[in-house]
């Protein structure tokens, strides 16, 4: 069975920089091909694409937000963090991450998500 | 950066078809892509139904019933989900995704009623 599971503060002041964290089971990202990538989601609005990270260590970032955004990996721990800076109101959302898989260029399956909320 | 257009809201009875519709914007023809459709109920993370590029290239995630099918309309430069025999719990939000030069690209996403 193949999980996702975000994780990270829920609650950023504007201007911080906020760290996510998805930790991931039934699958390697050592494999060829596969990737993980994070998705957000504000209230109430459309899901947007920010970032994927393959297993060779390519990463995409959205042009919006390339500027703002890190996506690393930690193999041993499966892990993939996204790191985004200067942190707004506007980026309040629900953050979701979701494996690529080898085979096809969707995401499935996706982690339950984590709301994160920017206020002061 | 390409935008993909989708109605807010749709809605038909049980037992009918749904037709949704996600619509490129002119900068960017449909024939060159493949269109990813989610479905996403309250509460829940988006889910993988299927992708579309052809009729011979095609596929559904694991587990999606055949109700669910793609296609296009290339006149309109439109993907297409067509979700046949509507059942009530197929009341949910479905967004369409394309992976451009410059990445991943969400649809505004359609709040789908079954009446």
């Amino acid at each position: 069975q193949i999980t996702l599971k975000e994780s990270g503060r829920t609650l950023v002041k504007p201007s911080q920089t906020l760290t996510l964290t998805c930790t991931f089971s039934g699958f390697s990202l050592t494999s060829s091909g596969m990737g993980v990538g994070w998705i957000r989601q504000p209230p109430g609005k459309a899901l947007e694409w920010l970032a994927l990270l393959y297993s060779d260590g390519d990463k995409r970032y959205s042009p919006s937000l390339k500027s703002r955004l890190t996506i690393t990996k930690d193999t041993s721990k499966n892990q993939v963090v996204l790191t985004m800076t200067n942190m707004n109101p506007v980026d309040t959302a629900t953050y979701y991450c979701a494996r690529r898989p080898r085979v096809g260029a969707h995401f499935d399956p996706w982690g339950q998500g984590t709301l994160v909320t920017v206020s002061s | 950066q390409p935008v993909l257009t989708q109605p807010p809201s749709s809605s038909a009875s049980p037992g009918e078809s749904a037709r949704l519709t996600c619509t490129l914007s002119s900068d960017i023809n449909i024939g060159g892509y493949n269109i990813y459709w989610y479905q996403q109920k309250p509460g829940s993370p988006p889910k993988y139904l299927l992708y579309y590029y052809s009729d011979s290239d095609q596929g559904r995630g694991s587990g999606v019933p055949s109700r669910f099918s793609g296609s296009t309309d290339a006149s309109a430069n439109t993907g297409i989900l067509v979700i046949s025999g509507l059942q009530s719990e197929d009341e949910a939000d479905y967004h369409c995704m394309i992976w451009s030069n410059s990445g991943g690209v969400f649809g505004g996403g359609t709040k789908l009623t079954v009446l």
